[in-house]
């Protein structure tokens, strides 16, 4: 099993380009999220669907949009990127049931906005 | 005030020592708890869950204060390959959510 998937690893971009982060896990898992991680401020949610077809903001979702393709896909898209989103972003996935609250993480994305 | 806070460190020990890191949450109805370990340019992977009666695992023991509302973990007999960053992790009761601290870095040094 490959678990979570991420691309690309890393992207440059300027100011007012737009991007989409594609994320995919083959764990059957239920509940899929979008995390960006900066220095000293930890990992804080963006998005997250809790469920096939449902999608729910995070703690910092301006900026951003996302798609919960099917059970196995969940993509972030920056529509007009500025340098504030220079950031390590992380997808994760949960089964998200009584038994695990477990979150797998993908490998990030390492992206820069200049 | 942060939800869960830590300090980031860095912790620098010698090989064999006994290191401790606490962490503090807000919310006095969060209902679970978690240590995930994060190596350098790497993802976050479960280290271990954290029960309010206490757990080992192996070297590591992470203990709950319900009271104090702080969760700790000791890692005893360190060894280099323990060198991360260690995330405080407490689930949200009121959103189900999960909520990161911003980590502590530990170093472990020959």
């Amino acid at each position: 099993n490959a678990g979570v998937t991420q691309t690309p690893k890393f992207q440059v971009l300027k100011t007012g380009q737009s991007m989409t982060l594609q994320c995919a896990q083959d764990m059957n898992h239920n509940s899929m999220y979008w995390y960006r991680q900066d220095p000293g401020m930890g990992l804080r949610l963006i998005y997250y669907s809790a469920s096939e077809g449902t999608t729910d903001k995070g703690e910092v979702p301006n900026g951003y949009n996302v798609s919960r393709l099917n059970k196995r896909e969940f993509s972030l898209r920056l529509e007009s990127a500025a340098p504030s989103q220079t950031s390590v972003y992380f997808c994760a996935s949960s089964a998200f049931t009584s038994a695990s609250y477990e979150q797998y993480f993908g490998p990030g994305t390492r992206l820069t906005v200049t | 005030r942060k939800e869960v806070e830590q300090d980031p460190g860095p912790f620098n020990v010698p090989e064999g020592a006994t290191v401790a890191f606490n962490c503090t949450y807000s919310n006095s109805a969060s209902q679970s708890f978690f240590w995930y370990r994060q190596d350098c340019r790497k993802e976050p992977k479960l280290l271990m869950s954290v029960y309010s009666s206490g757990n080992e695992d192996g070297r590591f023991t992470a203990q709950l204060n319900r009271a104090s509302q702080y969760i700790s973990l000791l890692i005893r007999d360190s060894k280099l390959s323990d060198s991360a960053t260690y995330l405080c992790v407490v689930r949200s009761s009121n959103t189900g959510k999960l909520i990161f601290g911003q980590g502590t870095t530990l170093q472990v040094k020959p």
